[in-house]
């Protein structure tokens, strides 16, 4: 079975400044994709970025990038000029390319990062 | 609007008593989940649904039974709440031919008392 694993309980950046969120998984598949949620005190769950496995090319969306090492299994988030706005819980998900029975939709999530943001 | 809904927003319940809780999409997305986020454990997944009438269980069915007669609707019971299933249930669509993530609804807090 799959699993994500986000080792920061908590991170805290200043404003301005740029932070890097960990993000490990352990698959035996080879094809997948990766996600990076983020759910602000609204708790509304909002997509920041994603990874195709099949793609060398780190996924990039504004002041958000990914570092995606494939053969580590690692999928970490780089937020960039941080902003109060980014405070939130963030979460790493993993999601099979194959079908399983109908299981192929499901996301997996690892148990967050709290990113604290000071002004 | 267009997008998924979730009610109610905030419910408190008695131990032993039975709870709905509805789900709503407007996008005929074919995957719909529930998910329930606890301290500690990030989200996990209870029950899933590939299309209307195909249901399956996820991490965590214990307590918990769904249907969907409908595309649209994915409600989820609990048929005797327990104190243990005090959280916070999040529902969420997805069309995988086109998104690859999931769209959520706004949540539900459960309480159980």
């Amino acid at each position: 079975a799959q699993t994500v694993t986000q080792s920061q309980p908590e991170m805290s950046v200043q404003e301005a400044e740029t932070v890097t969120l960990s993000c490990t998984y352990d698959t035996s598949e080879s094809d997948y994709y990766l996600f990076w949620y983020k759910q602000p005190p609204s708790r509304q769950m909002i997509l920041v970025i994603r990874q195709e496995a099949y793609k060398q090319q780190n996924a990039t969306e504004n002041r958000f990038s990914v570092n995606f090492q494939k053969a580590a299994k690692s999928f970490s988030l780089k937020i960039s000029d941080s902003q109060l706005g980014d405070a939130a819980m963030y979460f790493c998900a993993y999601r099979s390319a194959k079908n399983y029975g109908g299981s192929q939709g499901n996301l997996i999530f690892g148990k967050g990062t709290k990113l604290s943001v000071k002004p | 609007d267009a997008g998924i809904t979730q009610s109610p927003r905030y419910k408190i319940t008695e131990t032993g008593r039975q709870v709905t809780l509805m789900c709503h999409q407007t996008w005929s997305h074919s995957y719909m989940f529930w998910y329930r986020q606890d301290l500690g454990h990030g989200l996990r997944l209870i029950y899933y649904s590939a299309a209307a009438d195909i249901t399956d269980k996820g991490e965590v069915p214990d307590g918990y039974v769904v249907s969907r007669s409908k595309t649209e609707n994915f409600p989820l019971t609990l048929e005797s709440a327990t104190r243990s299933q005090t959280s916070v249930y999040f529902c969420a669509s997805s069309d995988l031919a086109v998104n690859y993530g999931y769209t959520f609804g706004s949540g539900t807090r459960l309480t159980v008392v």
